[in-house]
C-alpha cells in the first residue's frame, strides 16, 4: 500500500521565521511528487518535483526531493500571516493503466503577527 | 477561464435519499478524479476515470458510483447516503500526460 507521511502535523510560527515541512515516501511506482497550499477552499498548486537534488523555487518558498532517501520537504522563509494554511504532499503514481495520487494527511501552518 | 466546476457547494441530506454531486471541466482533461476530505485522514481517492466511459475504483469507492459518458462530466453518485459519507468531496482533473492537477471548488455534504 502506498503511504505519505507529512510531518509536523502542525506547526505555530510567528511572522518572519522560517519554517521547514517534511514529507517522506513509500510507494510502488513513483512519477512525482507535488506541494499544495490549501485555505478553507480546493488546494493550489505549489511545485511538482520528479528529479533528486534540483530545488523548485517560487518566491519564498522552495522545495527539494531526495529520491534515494525517499523524502521532500517545502521551506517558507520570512513568513507571514497569509502562508497560514494546510500543505498538503502527494506522490502521484500513475501508470499505464491508473490515476492515482496519494495525499499525506497535511501540515498545519499557523503564522501568528 | 480553464476550470473545473461542481455543484452543488453545499448539500445537507437525509440518509437513504440518493443524490449526485455534478463535475464539469471545460479544459479537455481525460483523467478525472473524486476525493474525500475528513479532518485526521487528508484527501483519499474515491473514483478516477482516465477516458470516456473508463473509470476505476481508488481506496474507498464503497457506497460511490461514478459515470464517464462525456469527457467533460464526472458526476458522484451516492445511492443510499449514510451520515459516514459526510465530508468534504473534491473533483480533479489532469492532461493525460501532464503532472498539474486542477481542483474544483469542493461539496460539502451533510448527510443527516
Amino acid at each position: 500500500e502506498d503511504k505519505v507521511v507529512q510531518s509536523p502535523l502542525s506547526l505555530v510560527v510567528h511572522e518572519g521565521d522560517t519554517v521547514t515541512l517534511n514529507c517522506s515516501y513509500e510507494v510502488t511506482n513513483f512519477r512525482s511528487l507535488l506541494w499544495y497550499k490549501q485555505e478553507k477552499k480546493a488546494p493550489t498548486f505549489l511545485f511538482m518535483l520528479t528529479s533528486s537534488g534540483i530545488e523548485k523555487k517560487s518566491g519564498r518558498l522552495s522545495s527539494i526531493l531526495d529520491k534515494k532517501e525517499l523524502f521532500s520537504i517545502l521551506n517558507i522563509t520570512a513568513t507571514q500571516t497569509g502562508d497560514s494554511a494546510v500543505y498538503l504532499c502527494a506522490v502521484d503514481t500513475s501508470g499505464g493503466s491508473n490515476y492515482k495520487l496519494t495525499f499525506g494527511k497535511g501540515t498545519l501552518l499557523t503564522v501568528n503577527p | 477561464e480553464a476550470q473545473v466546476t461542481q455543484n452543488p457547494r453545499y448539500l445537507i441530506t437525509v440518509t437513504g435519499k440518493k443524490l449526485t454531486v455534478t463535475c464539469s471541466q471545460n479544459m479537455n482533461h481525460e483523467y478525472m478524479s473524486w476525493y474525500r476530505q475528513d479532518p485526521g485522514l487528508g484527501l483519499r481517492q474515491i473514483y478516477y476515470s482516465m477516458n470516456v466511459e473508463v473509470t476505476d475504483k481508488g481506496d474507498v469507492p464503497e457506497g460511490y458510483k461514478v459515470s464517464r459518458k462525456e469527457k467533460r462530466n464526472f458526476p458522484l453518485i451516492l445511492e443510499s447516503p449514510s451520515p459516514n459519507q459526510t465530508s468534504l468531496y473534491f473533483c480533479a482533473s489532469r492532461l493525460q500526460g501532464a503532472y498539474e492537477q486542477y481542483f474544483g471548488p469542493g461539496t460539502r455534504l451533510t448527510v443527516t
